[in-house]
């Protein structure tokens, strides 16, 4: 079975540029996730589509952070501006769970890192 | 918010001594979940805990869920080299479906 694959894995910008990450799922998996990773912390949550959906995304910076979930099913972040505290992997992840208050285990992708100079 | 929080933040230990996480939320959870992570990998599931006072193992690694459903431990058993990484909790509140995360425990282990 194919994992969660994610793009590029890795990215060097300098502030203010723009930037996109795509993810695509498990084939068959409803829930997609958007999680950061700064370095030494542990991943946060962006943001969480069910379907093409979004369940939660208090914690998404929406005047530079965006996120969209066409169809369903791949996923595309993008950042712009960057600013230099955007520095950190983000990593996609989706689980099974068909409904937003069941329950799952989460499959992550590589994650893509990202370098804002 | 939900606050997860994890001790200690790092832990070194020999070769076959034993090794605890301990994980607590702010909030009541309705389950827990145990990842790994590897140097330089993602987090990879290794259980999830939902019934009060829960326990599961799976060969070294014990895990529990607290009573009150607001904490978790994992115990590793005799550690190897392979056991090497960061361990993170993440809780899922009774009223809603996000998976927070804790600042995870890195566990480095000399051979």
């Amino acid at each position: 079975e194919a994992g969660v694959a994610q793009s590029p894995r890795y990215k060097i910008i300098e502030k203010r540029q723009s930037v996109a990450f795509w993810c695509n799922p498990i084939s068959g998996h409803a829930t997609l996730y958007w999680y950061q990773q700064i370095l030494g912390q542990g991943p946060k949550l962006l943001i969480q589509f069910q379907n093409n959906g979004v369940v939660d995304d208090s914690q998404l910076p929406k005047d530079r952070f965006s996120a969209e979930r066409l169809k369903g099913v791949d996923s595309t972040l993008k950042i712009q501006p960057a600013k230099l505290e955007d520095s950190a992997v983000y990593l996609c992840a989706s689980s099974l769970a068909r409904t937003s208050g069941s329950h799952g285990e989460l499959f992550f992708g590589e994650g893509s890192r990202l370098t804002v100079l | 918010g939900q606050q997860v929080m994890q001790i200690p933040q790092y832990q070194h230990v020999q070769e076959g001594e034993d090794f605890t996480t301990y994980c607590n939320s702010s909030t009541t959870l309705s389950n827990i979940q145990w990842y790994k992570q590897r140097p330089g990998g993602h987090p990879v599931f290794l259980i999830q805990l939902v019934k009060s006072g829960e326990v599961k193992k799976q060969k070294r690694l014990t895990f529990q869920f607290g009573e009150a459903k607001k904490n978790s431990s994992l115990h590793i058993t005799a550690t190897q080299t392979t056991d090497v990484g960061t361990y993170f909790c993440a809780g899922r509140q009774t009223s809603g479906s996000r998976l927070t995360f804790g600042e995870g425990t890195q566990l480095t282990v000399n051979p």
